[in-house]
């Protein structure tokens, strides 16, 4: 009965490089979501999977994001050439199906660039 | 570790009709954050609140955090369809770690 894990739990790094970050999202949950929290802000919606549909990348919110998501299970999500403003907490939720479901969220991973 | 209690855990009402939400922290809060996930849809991010006191408003939804920080309130005022879903409080835990109540879930009635 494990939960939603991220890793790592905190990343440090400078600016320019590219960094990786992982959610290994609940078994059996189709639905995966990633999210930011910057500092003193709500929560934002970066990129939504469902299944093996294509991903709702509208929260993304340049092109040097990205994810994907390897078997339906797994997900990475890569941010090249990281800039201080990417600086926030990455949370990775996942849910049974997309509709009328509470999200699991994972513990996030907190990366610093500087 | 910070735990985050929401009550009730659903709720049905009738529309037009006023409701509250309570999100209780077993800790200090330093920062507390109201969402909303509508059917089929993501977190919507409805308000922060910080200080002891404050209350903050978005439309016809209110929150409040208590000068203890350690309950916070959600009100909604003449309740409409468009406002069901489940609500979720967020918080800054001392550990460094995002903490979530686990929701309650908003039932609106024609």
């Amino acid at each position: 009965g494990a939960g939603v894990s991220q890793s790592p739990s905190n990343k440090v790094t400078e600016k320019g490089k590219d960094v990786e970050l992982r959610c290994d999202p609940i078994s059996g949950h189709t639905a995966l979501y990633w999210y930011r929290q910057s500092l003193g802000q709500g929560l934002e919606f970066l990129i939504y999977f469902q299944g093996n549909s294509a991903p709702d990348k509208s929260g993304l919110p340049s092109d040097r994001f990205s994810a994907e998501r390897t078997g339906g299970s797994v997900s990475t999500l890569t941010i090249q050439r990281t800039q201080q403003e990417d600086s926030a907490v990455y949370l990775c939720a996942s849910s049974p199906r997309r509709s009328q479901e509470t999200q699991y969220f994972g513990p996030g991973t907190r990366l610093l660039v500087l | 570790s910070q735990e985050l209690e929401q009550s009730p855990q659903s709720l049905i009402v009738q529309e037009g009709k006023n409701l509250t939400i309570n999100c209780t922290s077993s800790k200090t809060l330093y920062g507390l954050y109201w969402y909303k996930q509508k059917y089929g849809e993501g977190l919507i991010f409805l308000m922060m609140l910080q200080k002891g006191g404050e209350e903050k408003s978005h439309e016809k939804i209110t929150a409040k955090l208590d000068e203890k920080k350690q309950q916070s309130s959600l009100h909604i005022t003449a309740s409409q369809p468009s406002h069901a879903g489940i609500y979720l409080c967020g918080a800054d835990g001392r550990a460094q770690k995002l903490v979530f109540g686990q929701g309650t879930r908003l039932t609106i009635n024609p």
